[in-house]
């Protein structure tokens, strides 16, 4: 079974502009996230979709968005960009299928670059 | 909210035993993750705790402490390849979702 699998693998923007990560679950796996993990503050959740809903957030401004396709793809965007952005962004997926303790599965991670 | 504490680095020898501590504070608990990244690389699921007690993996092991929010992992017999970073995460207690809060990460050197 294919992994997470996030495109692109490495990303250069300058500031003001915007930007559009994707992320394909591994097949089957209904909840996809997303972390930004900067050497500062460690892993930081973004958010989580489940069917295609955002079922929970995390503490991250408007210009962070995201959504999710009826196949389970996910896209997240982030406009405006500024420098302090500027990090590894991942992807994780889960079944979904309310036991606890299931797990997340990371993909790869995309790193961006804000100049 | 999650407030999650483990050391930022600990450096072992190989053959040796290192254990690595994680105290945590959260308005509800649905279970503790250990995960391992190597650099330049995703996080890997190592472990999962809900109930107190130990979790052995073979050289892996995981405690928790639910009355006193502490969670450790136990890495025996070091080998190099052991040398990654450490992620203790949290499950908030919100049924059907799924919001993993993480530390900051220990980050594990093991030495010849």
């Amino acid at each position: 079974k294919a992994g997470v699998t996030q495109t692109p693998r490495y990303l250069i923007k300058t500031r003001g502009q915007q930007v559009t990560l994707s992320c394909s679950p591994i097949s089957g796996h209904r909840s996809v996230s997303w972390y930004q993990q900067t050497p500062g503050q460690g892993l930081q959740f973004l958010f989580e979709y489940f069917s295609e809903t955002q079922r929970n957030k995390g503490n991250f401004p408007g210009r962070f968005s995201g959504r999710q396709f009826s196949n389970s793809r996910s896209e997240m965007n982030v406009s405006t960009l500024e420098l302090g952005d500027s990090a590894l962004y991942l992807c994780a997926s889960s079944l979904a299928s309310g036991n606890r303790k299931e797990t997340q599965y990371f993909g790869p991670g995309t790193r961006l670059l804000v100049l | 909210g999650q407030n999650i504490d483990q050391p930022t680095e600990m450096t072992a020898t190989e053959g040796a035993i290192v254990q690595i501590n994680c105290t945590y504070q959260t308005s509800g608990f649905n279970g503790l993750f250990w995960y391992q990244q190597h650099a330049g690389e995703a996080p890997t699921f190592l472990s999962y705790n809900v109930l107190d007690g130990l979790e052995e993996k073979g050289r892996f092991s995981s405690f928790l402490s639910r009355s006193k929010g502490y969670s450790y992992l136990l890495l025996k017999e070091l080998q190099m390849k052991d040398s990654a970073s450490y992620l203790c995460a949290v499950r908030s207690l919100r049924s059907n979702d799924y919001k993993l809060s993480f530390g900051a990460g220990t980050t594990v050197t093991v030495r010849a």
